[in-house]
């Protein structure tokens, strides 16, 4: 099965830092990884599917890169609405197991 | 609007079982693959099982495998989880969630419900 890993496990920054999450593969994923975003309570929200294409409605400010096993997520400017944390999804096994990495909380420094 | 509602949880003794159901609605239900994802209280999120949109494939992680069953109903816009022989570890909540792309292999889970609980306990 493929594990998921996620670096680092919280970080801690200010409004209009910018963040960087990474997220690891056991192995090669091609570009089938989404990231969600999940606030305490709520259920997750899709930001980023297929490693770097921005889903609909997501600010420009997020942004997803990487392919094989290494990805990251990018906030270029972290704002008071996104200290939540950010959970990687794979969708590339056969048969289909869609692993969730363990998740990284951004939390205001 | 779009949306996928969640019923069915509760709490439940060890060895029983229980149905959890999601109703959609504002979309075309039977063109869509349609995932479980549970979350255990102050942990991560960990996929269930998926559905094909015309429920011809079915897939659940080992944790759920033989246990647990998902179905749907194209004519009634609602999707299932059947619980089996429930465990303790099995304390989560329970969201639904649609794939992104319509008739097309599962990728990412565009649309979530809001969730219900099922508490395992004696």
């Amino acid at each position: 099965d493929i594990q998921m890993t996620q670096s680092p496990s919280s970080v801690s920054a200010s409004v209009g830092d910018r963040v960087t999450i990474t997220c690891r593969a056991s192995q090669g994923i091609s570009s089938w990884l989404a990231w969600y975003q999940q606030k305490p309570g709520k259920a997750p929200k899709l930001l980023i599917y297929a490693a770097s294409s921005l889903q609909s409605g997501v600010p420009s400010r997020f942004s997803g890169s990487g392919s094989g096993t290494d990805f990251t997520l990018t906030i270029s400017s972290l704002q008071p609405e996104d200290f939540a944390t950010y959970y990687c999804q794979q969708a590339n096994s056969f048969p289909p197991l869609f692993t969730f990495g363990p998740g990284t909380k951004v939390d205001i420094k | 609007q779009v949306q996928l509602v969640e019923s069915g949880g509760g709490v439940v003794q060890p060895g029983r079982s229980l149905r959890l159901s999601c109703a959609a609605s504002g979309f075309t239900f039977s063109s869509y693959g349609m995932h479980w994802v549970r979350q255990a209280p102050g942990k991560g999120l960990e996929w269930v099982a998926v559905i094909w949109y015309d429920g011809s494939n079915k897939y659940y992680a080992d944790s759920v495998k033989g246990r647990f069953t998902i179905s749907r109903d194209n004519s009634k816009n609602t999707l299932y989880l059947q619980m089996n022989s429930l465990r303790a570890e099995d304390t989560a909540v329970y969201y639904c969630a649609r794939d992104l792309q319509a008739v097309a292999a599962p990728d990412a889970f565009d649309i979530w419900g809001q969730g219900t609980m099922v508490t395992v306990s004696s």
